[in-house]
């Protein structure tokens, strides 16, 4: 593993069905994001975490919610899907001088 | 306040020209300024950044121009190639909370034609 891995690469869902995206990291990073990237929207942030045990709202976080365990995993869950969530997402950690690094992001179509 | 509005949409330029990319904001709390590259299919890659303490930044062909008082920030891509067609997102970075936050631009499509 180098940087930051997301699973699955692209899922099309029925509306209604429970889905969890994984990522994980392997630089230490403590803080960690999810973002969801739709056209002409740019990336917005759903949820994030400062530190393992800790979780906070971002800008669009309804329907969708997360746990950080331990450092290296941020699994998103939508409990509930619905048609709008049909998006990219990517998953990203903070490094020591605020970048941000990005997964190669998780392709969702709910039907 | 929290809103980071870039222009152009979309652009397009000949190989070897200049690409010009525009960012502006309003809440003067931010404190770092990145700007990511993005192609199909791909996460965003952090391309350069530069803090408000600073007026300009090179790295190569690609350079960030922060104005301060003005609240703008633009990203020049010297030398146009083709390689260079990508998605381009500038972003502010906020503390709030005790937690970092990014605001992202909603996007420039870079194409450069050959």
């Amino acid at each position: 593993i180098a940087g930051i891995t997301q699973a699955p690469t692209s899922q099309i869902l029925a509306a209604g069905r429970r889905m969890t995206l994984r990522c994980t990291q392997d630089m230490r990073h403590n803080a960690m994001y999810w973002y969801r990237q739709d056209l002409g929207l740019g990336l917005r942030l759903i949820h994030y975490s400062n530190t393992a045990g800790t979780t906070g709202k971002g800008e669009v976080p309804d329907g969708y919610s997360v746990s950080r365990a331990n450092t290296d995993d941020f699994p998103l869950t939508l409990a509930s899907a619905v048609p709008s969530q049909t998006s990219v997402y990517f998953c990203a950690s903070r490094g020591y001088y605020n970048e941000q690094f990005f997964g190669p992001g998780t392709r969702l179509t709910v039907l | 306040q929290q809103q980071v509005k870039q222009s152009p949409q979309s652009l397009i330029v000949q190989k070897g020209g200049i690409s010009i990319i525009n960012c502006a904001y309003e809440n003067t709390a931010f404190d770092y300024f990145p700007w990511y590259q993005q192609f199909p299919g791909k996460g965003p890659a952090l391309l350069i950044a530069i803090r408000p303490d600073v007026s300009e930044k090179k790295e190569g062909r690609f350079t960030i121009s922060f104005n301060k008082s003005a609240k703008q920030f633009s990203l020049h891509i010297m030398d146009s190639q083709p390689g260079d067609s990508a998605t381009y997102f500038c972003a502010a970075s906020i503390s709030q909370g005790g937690s970092e936050k990014l605001v992202f631009g909603k996007g420039t499509k870079l194409t450069v034609n050959p």
